[in-house]
């Protein structure tokens, strides 16, 4: 079955990186975008960006360009997001997607199960 | 970029009523690019509705959705136990990106 397993929880001092990884099976990698998406303790969702696993071409929200870096590795079906100079606020479960439409812009189906990643001093 | 405005914010329900939960976008959504997503405690969100209307594969006929424009509705027909979670309408009909509305909770009466 369509299955996106994720890396397990993050602690994190205020200023390091942290790079999750969003490994695919059951399907062709390559043959849809892969999104981004995270939420802060007790709020929302909130879209961050996606990855053309085919190309590696790249999209992010406005808020976090010039810190998240999304890359895949096709030969392990597997892709990563990588935020940077992280703050407390930060602090969220991130989550990956697959993208059902061809175009970067569509709806989600699955979801991992989400990586906590927590910023703390 | 859409703001997407759900309401209420939280609905108060008893198994076995009707559920009416409305997503309102600050500017049209392209080709009713609209999707609703399921969320209980400590899981990933589940697809329910994606295209305003169509169901997601697995997801019970109870699950209807509608809408167009700006103006879209998720109706749950008969509530059953486990349908008590929040709910995410979301758009992707948009450049420069998606959004999420910010929710709604049903919870048991």
């Amino acid at each position: 079955q369509v299955q996106l397993v994720q890396s397990g929880a993050e602690v994190k001092k205020p200023g390091a990186s942290v790079k999750v990884s969003c490994k695919a099976s059951g399907y062709t990698f390559t043959g849809y975008y892969m999104h981004w998406v995270r939420q802060a303790p007790g709020q929302g969702l909130e879209w961050m960006g996606w990855i053309n696993p085919n190309s590696g071409g790249t999209n992010y929200a406005q808020k976090f360009q010039g810190r998240v870096t999304m890359t895949r590795d096709t030969s392990i079906s597997t892709a990563y997001m990588e935020l940077s100079r992280l703050r407390s606020d930060d602090t969220a479960v991130y989550y990956c997607a697959r993208d059902l439409h061809s175009s970067g812009y569509g709806w989600f189906d699955p979801w991992g199960q989400g990586t906590l990643v927590t910023v703390s001093s | 970029e859409i703001v997407l405005t759900q309401s209420p914010g939280t609905l108060s329900l008893s198994p076995g009523e009707r559920a009416t939960l409305s997503c309102r976008a600050s500017q049209s959504v392209s080709s009713s690019y609209l999707a609703w997503y399921q969320q209980k405690p400590g899981q990933a969100p589940r697809l329910l509705i994606y295209g305003a209307s169509s169901r997601a594969t697995g997801i019970p006929d109870r699950f209807s959705g509608s809408g167009s424009g700006t103006d879209f509705t998720l109706t749950i027909s008969r509530l059953e136990p486990e349908d008590f979670a929040v709910y995410y309408c979301q758009q992707y009909g948009s450049s420069p990106g998606l959004t999420f509305g910010g929710g709604t909770k049903v919870e048991i009466k």
